[in-house]
């Protein structure tokens, strides 16, 4: 069973506007999430992350948002630039009792059009 | 290099072959991760070591799979009798901490293929 789902497997947006890019999670013992950013033929880097005490967490041009009671979070990148295409991959893990394994979404192909 | 290094990069093995992936973690890492990405998925988590001892192998999908890092540093995965399953990206990771909030820093990965 998919415990992180990321339903929208690509999106496209124009540079200069917003991108939201959506991730929902069945697990309620998830606890803190982060967003990772995939090149081709490089491994995944770490880009933002949220703990589950919060409800926004915001570096730079990228803010990600969690609402616990749906079990949704979403990252925003404001203004997009050309630069940010990648695969966006949700990850969750348990910070206690969870092994310290982050459990990831099958990621949105993000595409910024000039 | 300063980064997680993984070699081959590309493997391709017939079927029934063994494999050995390698990982060389950032100098200094605790923890080190190996996840296995299939297309069109997201990272699947394989197994965890803190230095030298693995804490949590959960992941391997079976007992062709196994996994060392004697010296609590580089790491081998090495997979049996491979199988057209198997074809899969398979990521390194390691992380300075031992704590659960540690931000995990990937290698490139290592391309499997078994025909």
């Amino acid at each position: 069973d998919q415990q992180v789902k990321q339903n929208s497997p690509s999106l496209s947006v124009q540079e200069g506007r917003i991108s939201i890019l959506n991730c929902d999670y069945t697990n309620s013992m998830f606890d803190y999430f982060l967003w990772y950013k995939k090149y081709p033929a490089e491994g995944p880097t770490f880009l933002i992350s949220i703990s589950s005490i919060k409800d926004k967490n915001e570096d730079g041009r990228f803010t990600v948002f969690l609402n616990k009671s749906a079990k949704h979070l979403s990252l925003h990148i404001v203004p997009s630039q050309p630069g940010d295409s990648a695969v966006y991959f949700c990850a969750a893990k348990e910070l206690t009792g969870g092994g310290n394994k982050l459990t990831f979404g099958t990621g949105t192909q993000l595409k910024v059009e000039l | 290099g300063a980064g997680v290094s993984q070699s081959p990069r590309y493997k391709v093995a017939k079927r029934g072959q063994d494999v050995a992936l390698r990982c060389d973690p950032i100098s200094g890492h605790v923890s080190l991760f190996w996840y296995q990405q299939a297309l069109g998925q997201g990272p699947e988590f394989l197994t965890y070591f803190q230095n030298e001892a693995q804490l949590d192998k959960s992941g391997l999908p079976s007992d062709r799979f196994f996994a060392e890092r004697p010296e609590g540093s580089v790491s081998t995965l090495k997979i049996q009798r491979t199988q057209q399953e198997d074809s899969a990206v398979y990521l390194c990771a390691s992380s300075p901490t031992s704590g659960v909030g540690g931000e995990l820093f990937f290698g490139e990965g290592s391309r499997l293929t078994v025909l």
